[in-house]
Formats: C-alpha cells, structure tokens, sequence
C-alpha cells in the first residue's frame, strides 16, 4: 500500500498553460505539505495544511492554489505556467506534534517541465 | 530566519572508507531529522534524533545531535556503493514547517 501518491508523476506543457497535480496520503496524519526540488535539488517548503486548514504560504506566488478538500487529500493547481516553474514537486505528510511521529513521509515526486 | 547548512556539498569516497556529513543550524531546535533521496526518487526517512545526545545507527550509518552546538553530525562507517545517494538534514521550525539543509551528495566509489 503506497503512503503517499502523487499523480502525475510527469508533466510536460507549455507556457501559459494550467495544471494540476494531486496528493493522497494514507497514513491518518493531519499534516500535509507542498515542497519545490530545483535542479540543484534544493527542498523548500512551499505550503503546509492541517486538518484541511492553510497554514502556511511560504511567498509562494499567487498562481498556485492548494486544495485539501479532506485531511487524506491535498492539490496543487498552477495557473499561466512559466519556465521557471520547471522543478520536482513533492507532496509530504506527517504528524505535526506527536514527537515520536512528526517524521515526513514523501510522495514520489511530479516531475514538471515548462516549454 | 533559519539557516540549515550541510557540508561537505558533495563527497566522494572510496568504499571501505569513513567520512562524516555535519549539518549545522542557525536557530534552536530540540529535534532534526535525516532524510536520503536516490537520484530521481523521493525521499526516505532515515533518521529521527529528538533530543540533545541522541544517537542513532542504522547499519553504516550513525547520526547524532548536539543541540546547544546547533550541530547534527552523519557518520559513514566503512562506505559501500549502495550508500551513494544525496542526504538531507532537516530542522523544524516554528509550526507545521520544516527548513531542509542543502543536501550532500555522495558517491561510492568501487
């Protein structure tokens, strides 16, 4: 049984376009996340939810819109594609709190390349 | 703001050999955690070091933190190939939100 899916796991698309990619976690955490991998495989936290909530945006620009409609799912949609979008998008959960269980678990990645 | 710094950035080692990552941070924190990713996969949870002194091992691998050195240090005993991968500390901060170190990328050499 896979934790934490990611669907796609390729995206390839031009300038301008919209996409979306989605996660789903099995675990029963109540933390999801969104992260950015750049080429030079730097992580940086884009957005964090708990229990469906926003908590936090991290300067991302307004043209990413997560969605948790429940604690299980969280998406990520891209409005006007740029070049600079061009990255390795991992989604994460965990159990914000609960020292013992507030290790990440990684979904396997949605590799996105802008044309 | 929180910096997390990893060195060495990239290593590469002959099997057999021991080498040690350190991963340092800016803030206090009373926990740290280890993260390894094969090229073009995700990320595996390798370690959780929750308070100061802690020390892990997992077979080749020994992690260990020094809180009030704001240091976490990951040691390599008698490196094989299959240990090539790139390794990411990651320090939490605030709530709900984590700030990974630059990562290290090693290599095994035969």
């Amino acid at each position: 049984d896979t934790a934490v899916s990611q669907t796609p796991k390729y995206l390839v698309t031009q300038m301008g376009n919209d996409k979306s990619i989605k996660c789903e976690q099995n675990l029963g955490h109540d933390t999801m996340y969104w992260y950015k991998q750049d080429s030079k495989k730097f992580l940086k936290i884009m957005f964090s939810y708990n229990n469906k909530e926003l908590i936090i945006n991290e300067t991302v620009p307004n043209r990413f819109s997560p969605k948790s409609p429940d604690k299980a799912h969280l998406n990520l949609h891209i409005n006007s594609l740029e070049l600079g979008d061009s990255a390795v998008y991992f989604c994460a959960s965990s159990q914000w709190g609960d020292r013992g269980r507030e290790t990440q678990y990684f979904g396997p990645g949605t590799r996105l390349l802008v044309l | 703001e929180l910096k997390v710094e990893q060195n060495p950035l990239f290593l590469s080692m002959q099997e057999g050999k021991n080498y040690t990552i350190y991963c340092n941070y800016s803030t206090t924190s009373d926990r740290l955690y280890w993260y390894r990713q094969d090229p073009g996969k995700s990320l595996e949870s390798l370690f959780v070091l929750l308070s100061n002194g802690a020390v892990k091992q997992e077979g080749r691998l020994m992690a260990s933190l020094d809180t009030k050195a704001r240091l976490s240090t990951l040691h390599i005993t008698a490196a094989v190939h299959d240990l090539s991968a790139t390794y990411f500390c990651a320090v939490p901060l605030g709530t709900y939100k984590y700030i990974f170190g630059t990562g290290t990328r090693l290599k095994v050499l035969a």
